[in-house]
């Protein structure tokens, strides 16, 4: 039983690169979110979709995109990444009603 | 944005100790809540629901005050295993759902 899945787990990018966190769960669950945490942050959620075709600004969109691809796949870009999004980023689902929310594994993103 | 505070800690508590946390919440219309449980930047994990009549798993109680609009984490007979952040949840209506706190960290000694 896969849950939710993430990839890449490590990354390192340079500044101005460009690319795509991947994200899918299998649990049939209507809403995912992306967020970051750094240190003494907390979870900041960047951006979230209630449900196939919607998708939502969250506490820091700045420097994101995202497409919810279709029920099971909520992807994360960074245009042209900057070391300030030097962070963890985990994916996180929810099914219908408010219940539990699963969690990726996360993506260690380090751009230099 | 609707505000989830926590005392971010650290608690330093030995074993076999009893140990409660807190955690407020500013929408008083919030529907559910969690308390998580998060080892060293890996990803979050569920610990327990909040229900309204207080719950109650193992070692661990959790407690909601929609008056106060706080819920609480007790956990009893302290084990090193404990040690670790725990972040609380609160699930508001469409909008900023799952909205969390900033983590409470706990390490328990020997």
């Amino acid at each position: 039983n896969a849950g939710v899945t993430q990839t890449p787990k490590f990354q390192v990018l340079k500044t101005g690169q460009s690319m795509t966190l991947q994200c899918a769960q299998d649990m049939n669950h209507n809403s995912m979110y992306w967020y970051r945490q750094d240190p003494g942050m907390g979870l900041r959620l960047i951006y979230y979709s209630a449900s196939e075709g919607t998708t939502d600004k969250g506490e820091v969109p700045n420097g994101y995109n995202v497409s919810r691809l279709n029920k099971r796949e909520f992807s994360l870009r960074l245009e042209s990444a900057a070391p300030s999004q030097t962070s963890v980023y985990f994916c996180a689902s929810t099914g219908q009603g408010n219940t539990e929310a699963f969690f990726g594994q996360g993506t260690r993103l380090t751009v230099v | 944005r609707k505000e989830v505070e926590q005392d971010p800690g650290p608690f330093n508590v030995p074993e076999g100790a009893t140990v409660a946390f807190n955690c407020t919440y500013s929408n008083s219309a919030s529907q559910s809540f969690f308390w998580y449980r998060q080892d060293c930047r890996k990803e979050p994990k569920l610990l327990m629901s909040v229900y309204s009549s207080g719950n109650e798993d193992g070692r661990f109680t959790a407690q909601l005050n929609r008056a106060s609009q706080y819920i609480s984490l007790l956990i009893r007979d302290s084990k090193l295993s404990d040690s670790a952040t725990y972040l609380c949840v609160v699930n508001e209506d469409s909008g900023y759902a799952l909205n969390f706190g900033k983590g409470t960290s706990l390490l328990v000694t020997p």
